[in-house]
């Protein structure tokens, strides 16, 4: 059974730092990973994702990158602000399956 | 992106009454939809996948006659939350996937909040 996990569970940066979030899936049978953004109370927002075939995908100041072989994904987040306050969740999609798995979040707090 | 409308996004009820929440596809059609539930601090979990036109088929320890899941068209799945519980209070959230994507698309959430 997949198991998906984020490491660190809450992260507090000053504005405009860099930073990286880990992801680490036990099971590298995937059809793809992707990085979601949720705000309190709200739904999801997908922000990336990554099929099984590629190494990474960027978006903006967003960049992502997968490594099936050692089980892991990495977010990286540039010149973070404010508005990048939220919880991060990233989810393997099992090949076959399509079923999500999702790990726990990383709750980021950029401060002003 | 392809648009999924969850509906509504915050409920009350009284303990005892059953609840329905709606999932549609707005501008996609939606082979496959799954339901997750989320409780506080804790990430989403699997409830169940349910295919158009088939039975829904659920995750170990959800019980398929308490939490009955229509999806009777390729753009409309349903939850109904039956006699509903305290404990059933959680942020349900329904998702999305068209066959030849790869990508499934996120509900808003509902907050079901029994008392």
């Amino acid at each position: 059974k997949q198991e998906v996990t984020q490491i660190p569970a809450a992260l507090s940066v000053p504005e405009g730092e860099n930073l990286v979030l880990n992801c680490s899936f036990t099971d590298s049978a995937i059809y793809n990973l992707q990085w979601f953004r949720q705000d309190p109370g709200k739904g999801l927002t997908s922000l990336l994702l990554i099929q099984s075939s590629q190494r990474e995908q960027t978006s903006g100041r967003l960049n992502a990158s997968l490594d099936k072989s050692s089980g892991r994904s990495t977010l990286y987040i540039a010149a973070s602000q404010p508005g990048d306050s939220a919880t991060y969740l990233c989810a393997a999609t099992g090949a076959g399956s399509y079923q999500l798995t999702f790990g726990k979040g990383t709750k980021l707090s950029v401060i002003p | 992106g392809a648009v999924v409308s969850q509906h509504p996004s915050w409920v009350i009820c009284k303990s005892g009454t059953s609840v329905k929440i709606e999932c549609r596809s707005l501008d996609f059609q939606a082979t496959t939809m799954f339901w997750y539930r989320q409780f506080p601090k804790q990430s989403l979990m699997l409830m169940a996948t349910s295919n158009e036109g088939s039975k829904a088929t659920y995750e170990q320890g959800v019980e398929k006659d308490k939490f009955l899941i229509n999806h009777a068209s390729l753009t409309l799945s349903t939850l109904t939350v039956t006699s509903a519980h305290p404990e059933d209070s959680s942020f349900y959230i329904c998702s999305a996937k068209y066959r030849g994507l790869a990508e499934a698309f996120f509900g808003q959430g509902t907050r079901l909040t029994v008392v």
